[in-house]
Formats: structure tokens, C-alpha cells, sequence
């Protein structure tokens, strides 16, 4: 069984600019978190997609966005990146909802502002 | 916000000892989990105890909870180098509500 993909893995932008990040989920898993994770901060909740309805929202900035689709796939976005916004995001899935059972989380995709 | 909180933040032992983590919390919780991170990778999970458990083990790990002290405690046996990595707890404090991480522990085996 394939483990949860994350693309791309590395990444370099500017600051204004906008990235999207995307997320394939363990095949039969509906449920997709999305986690940011920098030195400082540590691990910070984003957002969980159920059935492609948003089902939790940290609190983060609206420049933060995510989507998930039909095939449980997920996409997340950010608009007008900042410096502080370099991190590691891993994405995570579950079978029902991150709060009943473990997270598969993917390698995640470190994100360099510049 | 961090709802845990690993103690302590760093650990170096030689190969063949016991590490022993602990993780303190804020509120009520509905479950507990120990979450593994090497370097840089995504996390792997360990083991999940819900809030009416005390104790659980898988392999050379051993998994405490004292809801009574807010506390949890994860013992891994026989440290091995490959043991080397970040440990995390990570708490759910009802049924709707996100898993929410601490901090971690590095943990370092010296061979």
C-alpha cells in the first residue's frame, strides 16, 4: 500500500509570491491534515479535510487555504508569502478524522522564502 | 498552541540503555499519542493510549498515562542507534477537536 505522497519536497520563492502544495492521501483514507513546522513554533495545526468538507481550522492567517478533492486528494495554498512562512508542511492522513486514530503523515515539502 | 509539553528536550544515552520521556498536559484529554520524526522526515506513529488506559506497550516501548497529574510517559527499552530521532506527544481533548503537538524530545543513541 502506497504511504502519503507530498509534492514537490523542496521548494525556493520570494516573498509576494503564492505556492501551492499538494498532498495524496493512503488510498482509502478521507481524512487529510495538514501540519506547518518550523524551529520556533514546532508543529502547528493548519487545517483537516473530511470528504472535502473542512472539518477543523487552526489559526493561521486567511493567506493560508486548502482544498480537498472528489479522490481525497488535498491541495494546500499561501498567497503573498512572507520570510516567516519557511517551513516544513506535512500533510497527514487518516482513515476516520485525526482525532480518533493515528496520522500517516507524508515526508513533507520544505518551503524556502526568500 | 503547544497543549504538551516533552521533558526534557534533549537526551543522550549510549546503546543498550533506557530512554524515558515524559509529556505533561494542560487539559482533559480524550487520547494520548507518541509520535516518532527522524531528521528532517515525516513523523511516524508509535502508540495511541485513550484516556481510560494507564499503561500500553508495543515492542520495546512502553506507554504511561496519569490523567490524574496530567502526565504521560514513553520508556523505550535496549536504546538502540536507530532509536536516534525526535519524539513527540501529541493530545486530542475531545472528539472534535485537532491533534495538537508538543515540542518534542531529541533523543540521541551513541553507539
Amino acid at each position: 500500500k502506497a504511504g502519503v505522497t507530498q509534492t514537490p519536497r523542496y521548494l525556493i520563492k520570494t516573498r509576494g509570491q503564492q505556492v501551492t502544495l499538494s498532498c495524496s492521501p493512503i488510498s482509502g483514507h478521507r481524512s487529510v491534515s495538514w501540519y506547518q513546522q518550523t524551529p520556533g513554533q514546532g508543529l502547528q495545526f493548519l487545517f483537516e479535510y473530511f470528504s472535502e468538507t473542512q472539518r477543523n481550522k487552526g489559526n493561521f492567517p486567511g493567506r493560508f487555504s486548502g482544498r480537498q478533492f472528489s479522490n481525497s486528494r488535498s491541495e494546500m495554498n499561501v498567497s503573498t508569502l512572507e520570510l516567516g512562512d519557511s517551513a516544513l508542511y506535512l500533510c497527514a492522513s487518516s482513515f476516520t478524522g485525526q482525532n480518533t486514530g493515528e496520522l500517516f503523515f507524508g515526508e513533507g515539502s520544505r518551503l524556502t522564502v526568500l | 498552541s503547544q497543549q504538551g509539553e516533552e521533558d526534557p528536550q534533549a537526551l543522550s544515552i549510549q546503546e543498550g540503555e533506557n530512554a524515558t520521556m515524559n509529556c505533561s498536559y494542560k487539559t482533559s484529554i480524550n487520547n494520548l499519542q507518541w509520535y516518532r520524526q527522524n531528521s528532517g522526515r515525516g513523523l511516524v506513529h508509535l502508540i495511541l493510549i485513550r484516556s481510560n488506559e494507564r499503561e500500553k506497550h508495543s515492542g520495546r516501548l512502553r506507554v504511561t498515562l496519569d490523567t490524574s497529574k496530567k502526565s504521560s510517559s514513553l520508556l523505550i527499552t535496549a536504546s538502540r542507534a536507530a532509536d536516534t530521532a525526535s519524539y513527540f506527544c501529541a493530545t486530542v481533548t475531545s472528539g472534535n477537536t485537532p491533534l495538537v503537538f508538543g515540542k518534542g524530545t531529541r533523543l540521541s543513541v551513541i553507539a
